[in-house]
Formats: C-alpha cells, sequence, structure tokens
C-alpha cells in the first residue's frame, strides 16, 4: 500500500521556468511533510518541510504547497536551473512517531 | 565533515557471503534509520535504532537481516547469506528525535553488488 504517491516519474522543464512536481498522500495522520533532491551516487539531501498547521512555506526558489482537504503536497522551483536536475522525493510523517514514508520520486531534467 | 557517515561507499559480495554496512550519525544525533533503494524504486523504511534499542524493525525482511546501534561506535546492517536480490543501495539517517518533528539527514549510501 504506496501511502506516498508521486505520480509523474519524469518532468523536463526550461531553464529559468517554474518546476512543479506533485505529491499524493492518502494517509489523513500525516501532518509533517518534507521535500528531498536527490543527485546520482549521493544521498538524499533535505530541501524543505512544511507542517500541517501551515499551507504553504517558502525557501529562496523553493516553495512548497500543502492542500491538506485534497491530500496533496506540490514543490515549486521558480526559477530553474540547469543545477536543479536531479531526482526529487517528497515525504510524510505522523508527528511524535519516527516513520518517513517517501514516494517513489520525480526526475526533474531542467534544459539549458 | 559532521555529515552523516557511511561506509562502505561500494561492497561487492559473493553470494552466501555476509555484508556488514557502517553508519556513523550527525553529530548530536540519537536517533538512526536505514533505507534501501532497490534501482528505479523509492526509498523503503527498514529499521529505525536508537542508541542500544531497535524501535522498528518492521521494514526488515524477517531472516539474515539484522540491524545495531551500541552505545559506542556505528549503526551496523548487517546481511547475512547475501543473495542477489540484496543488491541494491543502502541509506543511512539520522535525526534529533525529540518531541518536535525535523528532517531527517541522510549519509550517501553503501551501494552493495551481490555477484
Amino acid at each position: 500500500d504506496q501511502q506516498v504517491k508521486q505520480n509523474s516519474p519524469s518532468l523536463s522543464v526550461q531553464e529559468g521556468r517554474i518546476s512543479i512536481l506533485n505529491c499524493d498522500y492518502t494517509n489523513s495522520m500525516f501532518d509533517y511533510f518534507l521535500w528531498y533532491k536527490k543527485y546520482p551516487a549521493e544521498g538524499p539531501t533535505f530541501l524543505i518541510s512544511i507542517s500541517s498547521i501551515k499551507d504553504k512555506n517558502e525557501d529562496g526558489r523553493f516553495t512548497v504547497f500543502l492542500n491538506k482537504s485534497a491530500k496533496h503536497l506540490s514543490l515549486h522551483i521558480v526559477p530553474s536551473q540547469p543545477g536543479d536536475s536531479a531526482v526529487y522525493f517528497c515525504a510524510a510523517s505522523v508527528s511524535g512517531t519516527y516513520k518517513y514514508i517517501f514516494g517513489t520520486g520525480t526526475r526533474l531534467k531542467v534544459l539549458a | 565533515n559532521a555529515g552523516v557517515m557511511q561506509n562502505p561507499r561500494h561492497l561487492v559480495r559473493r553470494r552466501g557471503q555476509e555484508a556488514r554496512l557502517r553508519c556513523s550519525p550527525m553529530k548530536g544525533h540519537s536517533h538512526v534509520y536505514w533505507y534501501r533503494q532497490l534501482p528505479e524504486e523509492g526509498l523503503k523504511f527498514m529499521v529505525y535504532l536508537q542508541k542500544e534499542n531497535i524501535i522498528d524493525e518492521s521494514g526488515m525482511p524477517k531472516e539474515r537481516f539484522s540491524a545495531e546501534f551500541p552505545k559506542e561506535g556505528p549503526s551496523i546492517l548487517r546481511i547475512q547469506q547475501v543473495v542477489r536480490g540484496d543488491s541494491a543501495a543502502y541509506f543511512c539517517a539520522s535525526s534529533e528525535g525529540g518531541g518536535q518533528p525535523s528532517p531527517l539527514h541522510f549519509g550517501n549510501g553503501t551501494r552493495l553488488t551481490v555477484t
């Protein structure tokens, strides 16, 4: 049972444009969400997180939006840069627990 | 480097041998997680440990796999009698723990190849 889903395995975007990566979840108990970026042969790197008490969190070029009623979150990267080309994972957790459930990832390619 | 350290980066084992993967968490972190990534798949939770305690090993195969996080030294993920299906990237992560949610910080992984 995949509780966290990233339905787009890949995405290509022109440099300078917006990249939007999507993530859906099924467990309504999740209240803490994270995005990670992963380059080949490296470990995932934490990008940004959001608690369910918010619907938006911004950090530089990265913004995460949370729609609790739709059980959906998205990561916006503006403007996209070639160095952003990587696999992006969303993850979800229930506060006070220790389990972080990851999606299967979306491979972003930013074209110069 | 105060990040999560994993070694070795690459490990080749023949079928039937044992694999030992080591992980030193970030300084100040007392919670360690192990995840496995099979080719073209996401990260699958294996086990969560605190010092000297296994808290949740529900993601670990019932046989051949074990993990520990001793009072002194790194966390160890041990795979006995490896098979080809164990070939994967194994990532260790650590967190501060405590009451507030906090992100996991990952090491660069150990890529296990079973021949």
